[in-house]
C-alpha cells in the first residue's frame, strides 16, 4: 500500500504569508495526486489535480508541483478564507489513500 | 451547477447494513463516474469506492468485502451499501462526482451525511 505523509500536520501563518505544504509518498507514484481544501463542517474542495493542474475556478494563488514521491502545495499569499485543512490524495493504485491532513491556522 | 445530496438513516445498529443514496441534480448519472468517501469525526478522509457509467465498480481493498455500489438511472441516483457495520464505520459519508485526467478526481461533493453505528 502507498502511504502519504503530509508535513507539517499543523501550522500557523499570517495573512499575506507564502505557505508550502509537503506530501511524501512511500513509493514512486508518478503524478496522479490531488490536493483538497476542507473548511470546518464542509465537504472538501478540489484545488489541484495531476500534481500541478489548477482546478477550474480555484484561485491562482494556489499551485502544486512534484512528481514521484515528493509533492508540494503552495499558497502564494494567504488570504483569510485559506485557513482550513488541506489533504493530498494519490490515485496511483488501490488502495487509494489520503494524507493525514495539514491544518492551517491564523497566527 | 451540479449538486449532490446524500440521504439515508443516521443511525444503524452494529452488524446491520448501512444504506445511503446520493441524488444528483444537473448532471446525468449515465454520463459520469461516481464515488463515496467517508470521514470519521475529527479525522481524515477514506476513499470507499467508485461506480463507472457502465456500472463497473472499483472498491478500496480494506472495505471491498462489505461494499456494494449501484446506480438507479430512472431516479438519477447512486447508492452505497456497507454490510456488517461496527462502531468503526461511524463517519460522515460523502458522495462525489469524479472526472478523468489520467486518473479520477472528485470535483463535486455532496454536503455529507453523518451515520452513527450504535445499538
Amino acid at each position: 500500500d502507498i502511504h502519504l505523509t503530509q508535513s507539517p500536520s499543523f501550522m500557523s501563518a499570517s495573512v499575506g504569508d507564502r505557505v508550502t505544504i509537503t506530501c511524501r509518498a512511500s513509493q514512486d507514484i508518478g503524478n496522479p495526486l490531488g490536493w483538497y481544501q476542507q473548511k470546518p463542517g464542509k465537504a472538501p474542495n478540489l484545488l489541484i489535480y495531476a500534481a500541478s493542474t489548477l482546478q477550474s475556478g480555484v484561485s491562482s494563488r494556489f499551485s502544486g508541483s512534484g512528481f514521484g514521491t515528493e509533492f508540494t502545495l503552495t499558497i502564494s499569499s494567504l488570504q483569510p478564507e485559506d485557513f482550513a485543512t488541506y489533504y493530498c490524495q494519490h490515485l496511483h493504485s488501490y488502495p487509494i489513500t489520503f494524507g493525514q491532513g495539514t491544518r492551517l491556522e491564523i497566527k | 451547477q451540479v449538486q449532490l445530496q446524500e440521504s439515508g438513516p443516521g443511525l444503524v445498529k452494529p452488524s446491520e447494513t448501512l444504506s445511503l443514496t446520493c441524488t444528483v441534480s444537473d448532471a446525468s448519472i449515465r454520463s459520469f463516474t461516481w464515488s463515496w468517501i467517508r470521514q470519521p469525526a475529527g479525522k481524515g478522509l477514506e476513499w470507499i469506492g467508485r461506480i463507472y457509467r457502465n456500472g463497473k465498480t472499483d472498491y478500496n481493498p480494506p472495505l471491498k468485502s462489505r461494499v456494494t455500489m449501484s446506480v438507479d438511472t430512472s431516479k438519477n441516483q447512486f447508492s452505497l451499501k456497507l454490510s456488517s457495520v461496527t462502531a468503526a464505520d461511524t463517519a460522515i459519508y460523502y458522495c462525489t462526482r469524479e472526472f478523468y485526467s489520467a486518473a479520477w478526481y472528485s470535483d463535486y461533493w455532496g454536503q455529507g451525511t453523518l451515520v452513527t453505528v450504535s445499538s
